[in-house]
């Protein structure tokens, strides 16, 4: 946070296959970084996330990494089912607040 | 289930009407934040209290205002409502104040303005 950049905007993948979604951001003291899952109509739901003392952690079939030096952090999906179908969102410590990516919508083709 | 609740679930007003959306954090939790989401956009960062304080405030315009009452339920009010503010709202609380903290989302309002 302050500043942060998430790509793609959207991705398309075959049921069974693997997503990932990148997220960097500007502030190198910024030490959480969550990620929220938002379905149709829905708010978002945090499904992973990640502090600055580890690298990796996994959940699942979910995990994300962490890159302190690049400052950037990844979401990965494995094994990729249709309920996986949503808009993805990165965030990071702001000033008072999380700052938000601006969204991955993730489409899982049968 | 986030724990965090709000009311209404939809809310179809007109034009310069005024209208308040409630949010009730979880329990335990002494911050509340509020967000603007519009079609297929990103989350907009509106303003966040911290146990009855205003802490920190982002693209809210004049016309909205939130306060947090002592039993730490939010309130967010929006005046002479314009089309533009079609849109869904949510709140999200968590612990404590700032950006390390986990933050849970409620389900939203969704306001329709005609």
């Amino acid at each position: 946070g302050e500043n942060v950049e998430q790509h793609p905007s959207t991705l398309s993948v075959q049921e069974g296959d693997s997503a990932v979604i990148k997220c960097t951001y500007s502030d190198s003291a910024s030490n959480y970084f969550p990620w929220y899952k938002q379905e149709l109509g829905k708010g978002p739901q945090l499904i992973i996330d990640i502090r600055s003392n580890v690298g990796e952690k996994k959940d699942q079939r979910i995990a994300v990494t962490l890159n302190k030096t690049a400052k950037h952090f990844s979401l990965h999906i494995t094994e990729t089912q249709p309920e996986d179908s949503a808009v993805y969102f990165c965030a990071a410590p702001g000033a008072q607040k999380l700052v938000f990516g601006q969204g991955t919508r993730l489409t899982i083709n049968p | 289930d986030s724990g965090v609740t709000q009311t209404p679930k939809h809310l179809i007003t007109a034009t310069g009407q005024r209208v308040t959306l409630r949010c009730s954090p979880r329990s335990g939790d002494l911050s509340v934040y509020w967000y603007q989401q519009s079609l297929d956009q990103g989350l907009q960062f509106l303003i966040q209290y911290y146990n009855g304080e205003e802490r920190a405030k982002g693209n809210i315009l004049e016309r909205f205002s939130a306060q947090q009452f002592p039993d730490l339920h939010s309130e967010l009010n929006l005046s002479s409502l314009e089309l533009g503010d079609s849109a869904l709202y949510f709140c999200a609380s968590q612990e404590g104040s700032g950006g390390s903290y986990e933050q849970y989302f409620g389900p939203g309002t969704r306001l329709t303005v005609t």
